[in-house]
Parts: C-alpha cells; sequence; structure tokens
C-alpha cells in the first residue's frame, strides 16, 4: 500500500464548479497533513494545512479524520486559474528536528471556460 | 518569490561528467532537503539536513553527494549518473520539523 494515495484524475471541470479531492495515508501516527499546489514545471507551494476540526480558507475547504486516515480538499466555484496539481503531503517527523514529508502522487485539475 | 533559490535551472550532462547543483535559502531555517520528481511519481525525498548536519540519505546512490556548508546553504554533487536519473530535483528548507517546507524552483537534469 502506498503511504499516501490520492486519485490521479485528471478532473476536468468547468469554471464556478465544486470539485474535491480525497487522500488516504497507511501511518497512523503521521503528525501533520498538508494541501501543496504545483503548477506545471514549477515547484510546490503551499496551499494550506489540514486540522482535524477542518479549515477553511476562501473558497478552499480542507478536512482531516484521523480515524479513517483520510484528508480532503473542496474547492467551491472554480477559477480557471485553480488548473494545477494538488498534492496531499503528510508529515511524519515523529520527534525530530526536521520535517519528513511524504507526498501523493498528485490530482490534476483542468478547469475550463 | 526568492526565499529559496536554485541554481542552474537547466543543466544536460553526459554520463561521465561531474556537475553541482547548488540551493540556498534566505529565510533563516535550520532544516534543508533534496527531493527528486520523476515524471509520472511522487516526489521522492533523498536527503535531510538539519543545523548542517546529514540526518536522513534514503537509500540514495552513492554518485548523488550531498554538502551543507552552512545552514543557507546546500550542494548536490553529481558523478557518472545513469539517463534515469534525469528528473526535476527540488530544494526546500524548513523551520524545525512541523514547519511549512518552501521549495526552490528546482534544477530540471538531463541525462545523456
Amino acid at each position: 500500500r502506498k503511504e499516501v494515495e490520492q486519485d490521479p484524475g485528471p478532473f476536468n471541470v468547468p469554471e464556478g464548479a465544486t470539485v474535491a479531492f480525497n487522500c488516504t495515508y497507511s501511518n497512523s501516527a503521521s503528525q501533520s497533513f498538508f494541501w501543496y499546489r504545483q503548477d506545471c514545471r514549477k515547484e510546490p507551494k503551499l496551499l494550506m494545512s489540514v486540522y482535524s476540526s477542518g479549515n477553511e480558507d476562501g473558497r478552499f475547504t480542507a478536512q482531516l479524520n484521523r480515524a479513517s486516515q483520510y484528508i480532503s480538499l473542496l474547492i467551491r466555484d472554480s477559477k480557471l486559474s485553480d488548473s494545477a496539481t494538488y498534492l496531499c503531503v503528510v508529515n511524519n517527523a515523529g520527534g525530530t528536528s526536521y520535517g519528513k514529508l511524504t507526498f501523493g502522487q498528485g490530482t490534476i485539475l483542468t478547469v475550463h471556460p | 518569490e526568492t526565499g529559496v533559490t536554485q541554481t542552474p535551472r537547466h543543466l544536460v550532462m553526459g554520463m561521465t561528467n561531474k556537475k553541482s547543483l547548488k540551493c540556498e535559502q534566505h529565510l533563516g531555517h535550520n532544516a534543508m532537503y533534496w527531493y527528486k520528481q520523476s515524471a509520472k511519481k511522487p516526489l521522492e525525498l533523498m536527503f535531510v539536513y538539519s543545523l548542517e548536519e546529514r540526518v536522513e540519505n534514503n537509500s540514495v546512490p552513492s554518485r548523488f553527494s550531498p554538502e551543507c556548508p552552512n545552514s543557507s546553504h546546500l550542494f548536490l554533487h553529481l558523478h557518472t549518473l545513469q539517463p534515469e536519473d534525469s528528473a526535476l530535483y527540488l530544494c526546500a528548507s524548513s523551520q524545525e520539523s512541523v514547519g511549512t517546507q518552501y521549495f526552490g524552483p528546482g534544477t530540471r537534469l538531463t541525462v545523456l
């Protein structure tokens, strides 16, 4: 089983649509969770951290279910500029002074006019 | 954004060449990372330096040799690479274990 598993897509949605991405992780001791965004031929950039209570940033909502080891990202009112690859990321730092990020394969989103 | 810079941005090398990738972070972080991103595969962590000491080496072949002379600079020395080493090499930095990792723009490496 992959440490972090995502549906690779691609997801093709019209502008204004709502789209949801899911991710599962295998290490129950994982400490922190993130969604990163990666544009074509660019570096990954942090989109948002994910907390157990759920968190929202504008049109983006992230949820974490530790019992099910499941993370989600919801994008409302999709924009053309949301087209990118969305990376589910898990940190298994485990008491170290540095991060140990494990990345999912990424979910490709294309928003069309 | 210039928090983490990498040079060169593109590199083409033969299998017998020796080259080095450079990373510099201007964020005052205490941990630096090398990742490899191959087509259709997730980012793979290669090396981690924490407080200038190598703390992780994820079964990376010895033809890749990292160096961290100080907390702001990280190098990846390359020699006798194989064509399958062609990939995007990304550097990142963070402050402490739970700090956000910030990535450089990457070096796109092609090995002929």
